[in-house]
């Protein structure tokens, strides 16, 4: 089955600065890779996803790059700002979605 | 437009219990996949429903049970309950699994469920 892993698992970085979050999946199958924001005690939103015929989407301040060769997806996110602290996990789909362990964000004024 | 639902918010259990609960897609939505999120985790995959069949399951046992209703709600069932179901449960729904490109198609989620055995 598919197996995701995400790194770090912790990011502190100052507001202004960006920040990158890395994947890897396992699974050649896989063909859909979302990526979630989860506030404490909230559910986990859709921030962007990426589909395999696609190697780069952006949406303002938020990137994700996607290299099916090496099967690996990364996470960008620019300018960060404090309300960008939160967990984000990675996840890729190809029959059943599975995370990644999630990323701890800590955006400092 | 409603988004994801999930009733209850919260339940507390004693192993050996049985617990149901309940989740109602987002308007359009006919796929239901429900998660186990243990605290400090991802999201583990239990199972995902369409057309009121179990169509993709995760590593869970038996005792985790599903169903579907003609309305595309969902019910998520555990049987015997230990101490390691405690965790939130949540729900998330997407479009088009039948169209051959659901695996594709963004998964939304609800607020879920904290479910805590004592």
């Amino acid at each position: 089955g598919e197996n995701v892993e995400q790194h770090p698992s912790t990011l502190s970085v100052q507001e202004g600065d960006s920040a990158v979050i890395k994947c890897t999946y396992s699974d050649s199958a896989s063909n859909y890779f979302p990526w979630y924001k989860q506030e404490l005690g909230k559910r986990p939103q859709l921030i962007i996803d990426i589909r395999s015929n696609v190697g780069e989407k952006k949406d303002q301040r938020i990137a994700v790059t996607l290299n099916k060769t090496a099967k690996h997806f990364s996470l960008h996110i620019t300018e960060t700002q404090p309300e960008d602290s939160a967990v984000y996990f990675c996840a890729a789909n190809g029959g059943k979605l599975q995370f990644g362990a999630g990323t701890q964000v800590v955006v400092t004024p | 437009d409603a988004g994801v639902t999930q009733s209850p918010t919260h339940l507390i259990k004693t192993r050996g219990q049985q617990v149901t609960l309940r989740c109602s897609p987002k308007s359009g939505h006919d796929t239901v996949s429900w998660y186990q999120q243990a605290l400090g985790q991802g999201p583990q995959f239990i199972f995902q429903y369409y057309e009121e069949e179990e169509r993709q399951r995760g590593n869970f046992p038996d005792r985790f049970s599903g169903h579907q209703f003609p309305n595309y709600s969902s019910e998520l069932n555990v049987n015997a309950l230990l101490l390691g179901d405690s965790a939130l449960y949540l729900c998330a729904s997407s479009y088009g699994l039948g169209t051959g490109v659901g695996t594709n198609q963004p998964q939304h989620f609800g607020d879920g469920t904290r479910l805590s055995i004592l």
